[in-house]
């Protein structure tokens, strides 16, 4: 069955410093990924998406990137801050419904 | 940009009690709406896909007689917990797509649902 692997344990950095955080899936391969912010007692919040044929995007101090061979996608903040802190979300999908990863907690000090 | 409104925030209810959870579109149309259920500290788990003016699809494992769906307009669909107990109680989100995969989902702003 499918299976969709995020670090559940928290990052905790410092501010300034580039966090990256980790999505890695099985058995399944889809055509595109998306990343989410929820902060607590909110909905998910769209990030970015990136599709199959697309190495690396990026937004602003945000950058994805998605290798098909290793099934994994990477999330980076750079010159991350303390309002960064949340729960990072990932999304790898091949139909219109979502199935998300457990969700990677950041938390920028600083 | 796309804005999804859920109502109510919060509802407190007594067990054997039915509550009806609102999610809106505000400005667009969505015939596909998505419901989630949130445990505390978990991740969010897809219930069921509602699809506007035909049956919603549960996925496995989601009990269709306990959470009814009803997607009545193109910009309303509507979560029914019935006949609530307290394993009921959880966070319920609903989300919606407008255009293209490149926007993403927009989601509601979630309903905290305490069963008593």
């Amino acid at each position: 069955s499918q299976k969709i692997e995020q670090n559940s344990e928290a990052l905790n950095i410092q501010e300034g410093k580039t966090a990256t955080l980790t999505c890695n899936y099985t058995n399944y391969s889809p055509a595109y990924l998306q990343w989410y912010r929820q902060d607590p007692g909110r909905g998910p919040v769209f990030l970015l998406l990136i599709r199959e044929n697309e190495k690396e995007k990026r937004k602003e101090r945000l950058k994805v990137t998605f290798d098909t061979t290793l099934k994994q996608s990477l999330f980076h903040i750079t010159a991350s801050q303390p309002a960064d802190s949340a729960t990072y979300l990932c999304a790898p999908s091949n139909t219109g419904k979502l199935i998300f990863g457990q969700g990677t907690t950041l938390q920028v000090k600083p | 940009g796309a804005v999804v409104s859920q109502h109510p925030s919060r509802v407190i209810c007594k067990s054997g009690t039915s509550v009806k959870i609102e999610c809106r579109s505000l400005d667009f149309q969505a015939t596909t709406m998505f419901w989630y259920r949130q445990f505390p500290k978990k991740s969010l788990m897809l219930m069921a896909t509602s699809n506007e003016g035909s049956k919603a699809t549960y996925e496995q494992g989601v009990e269709k007689d306990k959470f009814l769906i009803n997607h009545a307009s193109l910009t309303l669909s509507t979560l029914t917990v019935t006949s609530a107990h307290p394993e009921d109680s959880s966070f319920y989100i609903c989300s919606a797509r407008e255009g293209t995969d490149d926007y993403g989902y927009t989601f509601g702003s979630g309903t905290r649902l305490t069963v008593v």
